[in-house]
């Protein structure tokens, strides 16, 4: 059973425009939230992170909401540059036992110019 | 910066071979994992460790075992290799809880084919 899910496997915007990268989750233990990029044939880089105490967290073009009713978080890039075409990836991690990181299946993210 | 640094960046090896991947982080984390990747299933959890000589099954362990001798290595084994097993696997470390950011560090992935 899918923890974390990544509803749409790509999305695809113009420079400039803001990119909306979704994410659902179904363990209610959850309560440490992050996002990564992935290049190809790189490893993924961490972006943002929020705890489940916060609903927003900004870091310059890049901006998490977490919605903890409705289990749902969304990353926000804006500006949107040709650069961030990448793979995005949710992950999740349990407020107790084991401190493991659980990812979504990514969403490719591409940027036209 | 926090490195976290795997052996090879690709290879190759034949089906029943052992198979040896090596990871090391240079950040004095607790916690190491270690992932696949394949197209259309994300990230998969494969082993965990919290500790020396402590690791936790994954998701995906079948297959696969790991040793943690030292905090700083993690190594993942493929006990006889087998084309299924054809993927890249990614190596990560974090801090333990309650200790500051607990993001994890990936490394730049070892790309393994077997034949």
């Amino acid at each position: 059973d899918q923890q974390v899910k990544q509803n749409s496997p790509s999305l695809s915007v113009q420079e400039g425009r803001i990119s909306i990268l979704n994410c659902d989750y179904t363990n209610s233990m959850f309560d440490y939230f992050l996002w990564y990029k992935k290049y190809p044939a790189e490893g993924p880089t961490f972006l943002i992170s929020i705890s489940s105490i916060k609903d927003k967290n900004e870091d310059g073009r890049f901006t998490v909401f977490l919605n903890k009713s409705a289990k749902h978080l969304s990353l926000h890039i804006v500006p949107s540059q040709p650069g961030d075409s990448a793979v995005y990836f949710c992950a999740a991690s349990e407020l107790s036992g084991s401190e493991k990181l659980v990812f979504g299946k990514g969403t490719k993210l591409t940027v036209n110019p | 910066d926090v490195k976290v640094t795997q052996s090879s960046r690709y290879l190759v090896k034949r089906t029943g071979e052992k198979v040896f991947l090596e990871c090391v982080q240079d950040m004095d984390h607790e916690n190491m994992f270690w992932y696949r990747q394949d197209p259309g299933l994300g990230l998969r959890l494969i082993y965990f460790s919290y500790d020396v000589k402590m690791k936790e099954k994954g998701d995906i362990p079948e297959g696969y075992s790991v040793s943690r001798e030292k905090k700083e290595r993690f190594s993942l084994i493929l006990e006889s290799a087998s084309t299924n097993q054809t993927s890249m696997y990614l190596c990560a470390s974090s801090l333990i809880r309650g200790s500051g950011n607990t993001e994890a560090f990936f490394g730049q992935g070892t790309r393994l084919t077997v034949v």
